[in-house]
C-alpha cells in the first residue's frame, strides 16, 4: 500500500495568514494526488486535483503543488471558513489511501 | 444538483452483516466516467478507503477488510449498496458514499471523488 503522511497534524493560523500543508507518499505516485476539506458532521470536499487542479467553485485562494513523493497544499489570505480538517488521497494505486489529516484551527 | 444520500441501520450486532443504501438523485448511474465508492471514518480517525464499483461493473475493495466486502448497483432506483459481512467494533465509523470522476489528460488517467454525501454513522455493538 501507499502510506501517506501528513504534516503537521494539526496547525494554528490566523485570519489572513497563508499556511502549507505537507503530504508526503512512500513511493513516487507521478501527480495523481488529491486534497479534500472536512468540516466538522460533513462529508469531505474536493478541493485539487492530479495535484494542482483546481475543483470547480473552490476559491482561488487554495493551490496545489508537488512531484514524485511530496506535495503541498497552500490556502492563502485565510478566510473563518478555512478552518477545518484537511486530507491528502494518492489515486497512482489500489488500495486508494488518504493520509491522517490536518486539522487547521484559529488561533 | 448531485446529491448523495447514505442510509441503513445505525446499529449492527458483532459477527452479523452491515448493509448500507446510497440514494443518488441528479446524475446518471450509467455514464461510464463516473466510479461510486464508500469511504468510512473511524471515530476520532482518519478516511479509509472501502471500495468502489462501475456501471461497467468493475469493483475493487480495500485488501484490509479482508474479502469482507459487496458492493452493487441498482440502476433503476439509482442506488449504490454495500454490505460488509461478520463486523467487529473495528468496523464502528461513519460511513460515506462518494462519486468517483476519472479524467484524463496527456500525463494519465486521474480518479478523485468530486461529491459526497453527509455519511451514517455505523456502531457495532452487542
Amino acid at each position: 500500500d501507499t502510506q501517506m503522511t501528513q504534516s503537521p497534524s494539526s496547525l494554528s493560523a490566523s485570519v489572513g495568514d497563508t499556511v502549507t500543508i505537507s503530504c508526503r507518499t512512500s513511493q513516487r505516485i507521478s501527480g495523481y494526488l488529491n486534497w479534500y476539506q472536512q468540516r466538522p458532521g460533513k462529508g469531505p470536499k474536493l478541493l485539487i486535483y492530479a495535484t494542482s487542479n483546481l475543483q470547480s467553485g473552490v476559491p482561488s485562494r487554495f493551490s496545489g503543488s508537488g512531484s514524485g513523493t511530496d506535495f503541498t497544499l497552500t490556502i492563502s489570505t485565510l478566510q473563518p471558513e478555512d478552518f477545518a480538517t484537511y486530507y491528502c488521497q494518492q489515486s497512482y494505486d489500489l488500495p486508494l489511501t488518504f493520509g491522517q489529516g490536518t486539522r487547521l484551527e484559529i488561533k | 444538483q448531485l446529491r448523495l444520500q447514505e442510509s441503513g441501520p445505525g446499529l449492527v450486532k458483532p459477527s452479523e452483516t452491515l448493509s448500507l443504501i446510497c440514494t443518488v438523485s441528479g446524475a446518471s448511474f450509467s455514464n461510464p466516467n463516473y466510479y461510486w465508492g464508500w469511504i468510512r471514518q473511524p471515530p476520532g480517525g482518519g478516511l479509509e478507503w472501502v471500495g468502489t464499483v462501475s456501471y461497467s461493473g468493475d469493483s475493487y475493495d480495500n485488501p484490509s477488510l479482508k474479502s469482507r466486502v459487496a458492493m452493487s448497483m441498482d440502476t433503476s432506483k439509482n442506488q449504490l449498496s454495500l454490505n460488509v459481512n461478520s463486523v467487529t467494533a473495528a468496523d464502528t465509523a461513519v460511513y460515506f458514499c462518494a462519486r468517483g470522476v476519472e479524467k484524463d489528460d496527456s500525463r494519465g488517467s486521474y480518479l478523485f471523488f468530486d461529491s459526497w454525501g453527509q455519511g451514517t454513522q455505523v456502531t457495532v455493538s452487542s
